[in-house]
């Protein structure tokens, strides 16, 4: 069935560095991956989103790739801030019936001051 | 707040009791998604309406949950004879096509413990 891997579950960097998380997805179909954050106890937050016919996309600190023929793709932030701690969500989608969302397990990102 | 609201943010109930909750998506929004959350997993999907028919029910989705979205608006989502095993997050999240993309607005959720 559908299924969306995510790693790694946890990642501690320092401040100013950069964090990289990774999601592989099954289904071929697949052609719209966006990215969620989660603070604790508060709502998941779209932060950055990709479609199929694009590469990479980058917002400021934030950049995502694909790799369609590998079903990659990859959350990076770069010079990380102590309020980028969060648990940051992957998913993945196709462009037909419902839209539900495949969502990997998920990343807790720590970002040490 | 213009946002996905969800009603009761918490709730604790004895197994056994039934329970319902609210949502209340963003108005123009035709699409409502229910999803499930527990600890350490992200969100999983549980049922979907475009405006008010329930288009899909996910296998998750025992015969003691039922959903509905009577009139296209604010959907609700009850479940009957609770156990521990339905303790969890459930978020509602709303869309509507735009530029071609499907982007999903997620409420802030009900946390459902079942004792």
């Amino acid at each position: 069935g559908e299924n969306v891997e995510q790693h790694p579950s946890t990642l501690s960097v320092q401040e100013g560095d950069s964090a990289v998380i990774k999601c592989t997805y099954s289904d071929s179909a697949s052609n719209y991956f966006p990215w969620y954050k989660q603070e604790l106890g508060k709502r998941p937050q779209l932060i950055i989103d990709i479609r199929s016919n694009v590469g990479e996309k980058k917002d400021q600190r934030i950049a995502v790739t694909l790799n369609k023929t590998a079903k990659h793709f990859s959350l990076h932030i770069t010079e990380t801030q102590p309020e980028d701690s969060a648990v940051y969500f992957c998913a993945a989608t196709a462009y037909s019936g419902t839209y539900k969302y495949i969502f990997g397990t998920g990343t807790r990102l720590k970002v040490l001051a | 707040d213009t946002g996905v609201s969800q009603d009761p943010r918490h709730k604790i109930t004895k197994r056994g009791q039934n329970v319902t909750f609210r949502c209340d998506p963003i108005s123009e929004h035709n699409r409502l998604y229910w999803y499930r959350q527990t600890l350490g997993q992200g969100p999983e999907f549980l049922t979907y309406f475009q405006n008010e028919a329930q288009l899909e029910k996910s296998r998750l989705l025992s015969d003691r949950f039922s959903a509905e979205r009577p009139k296209g608006s604010f959907s609700t989502l009850e479940i009957q004879r609770t156990e521990q095993g339905d303790s969890a997050m459930y978020l509602c999240a709303s869309s509507l096509r735009e530029q071609g993309r499907q982007t999903q607005y997620f409420g802030p959720g009900t946390r459902l413990l079942v004792l």
